[in-house]
């Protein structure tokens, strides 16, 4: 099993659709959650950090599910500019690990 | 804003030749990275720095080294380059947390390697 998997997509969605894409962990002691936003032939940016009581920037919302060993992003009214790469990022021993990315597309 | 900046955006190079490819950053990190982002397989950690002359091995270190002589630098060497090698290279860099790497990573533009 992988260390931290995502679904790849792509998601396709018309403007304005609320979308979800879930990111699941397995090394139960992790403590650092982050999203990160990749535009084509570009570096990984940071989007948002992902706290245990959740958090919320603009149409952005992060979730942190440790039960079940999982993190959300959420994007509500998407924006043609939405379409990326979405990576997760969760600490391992002593190393942050990224998930592959969900592929985006938002159409108008 | 913490910035990062790589040597060259667009590298070509030939079987058997050594590489380097440097990494510079400003904001005073004391960790930086070096991942190899390919189609798929998202990114792979190759070698990581926490302090001046450390580094350790990340998941994938065979065929690269890598150098840490100043503070702000880190250089990706591949010392005999080979076809499977081509690759997207991302440098990182994180605030100190000691030896804990779970920090918000800032990363380079990249460097696109193509090995012939």
């Amino acid at each position: 099993r992988k260390e931290v998997e995502q679904d790849p997509g792509p998601f396709n969605v018309p403007e304005g659709a609320t979308v979800a894409f879930n990111c699941t962990y397995s090394n139960s002691a992790s403590q650092s959650f982050f999203w990160y936003r990749q535009d084509c032939r570009k570096e990984p940016k940071l989007l948002m950090s992902v706290y245990s009581s959740g958090n919320e920037d603009g149409r952005f919302t992060a979730q942190l599910n440790r039960a079940s060993q999982y993190i959300s992003l959420l994007i509500r009214d998407s924006k043609l500019s939405d379409s990326a790469t979405y990576l997760c990022a969760v600490n391992g021993r002593n190393k942050l690990v990224f998930g592959a990315g969900t592929i985006l597309r938002v159409k108008s | 804003d913490v910035k990062v900046t790589q040597s060259s955006r667009y590298l070509v190079k030939r079987t058997g030749e050594k590489v380097f490819l440097e990494c510079v950053q400003d904001m005073d990190h004391e960790n930086m990275f070096w991942y190899r982002q390919d189609p798929g397989l998202g990114l792979r950690l190759i070698y990581f720095s926490y302090d001046v002359k450390m580094k350790e091995k990340g998941d994938i270190p065979e065929g690269y080294s890598v150098s840490r002589e100043k503070k702000e630098r880190f250089s990706l060497i591949l010392e005999s380059a080979s076809t499977n090698q081509t690759s997207m290279y991302l440098c990182a860099s994180s605030p100190p947390q000691g030896r804990f790497v779970g920090n918000t990573q800032y990363f380079g533009p990249g460097t696109r390697l193509t090995v012939l």
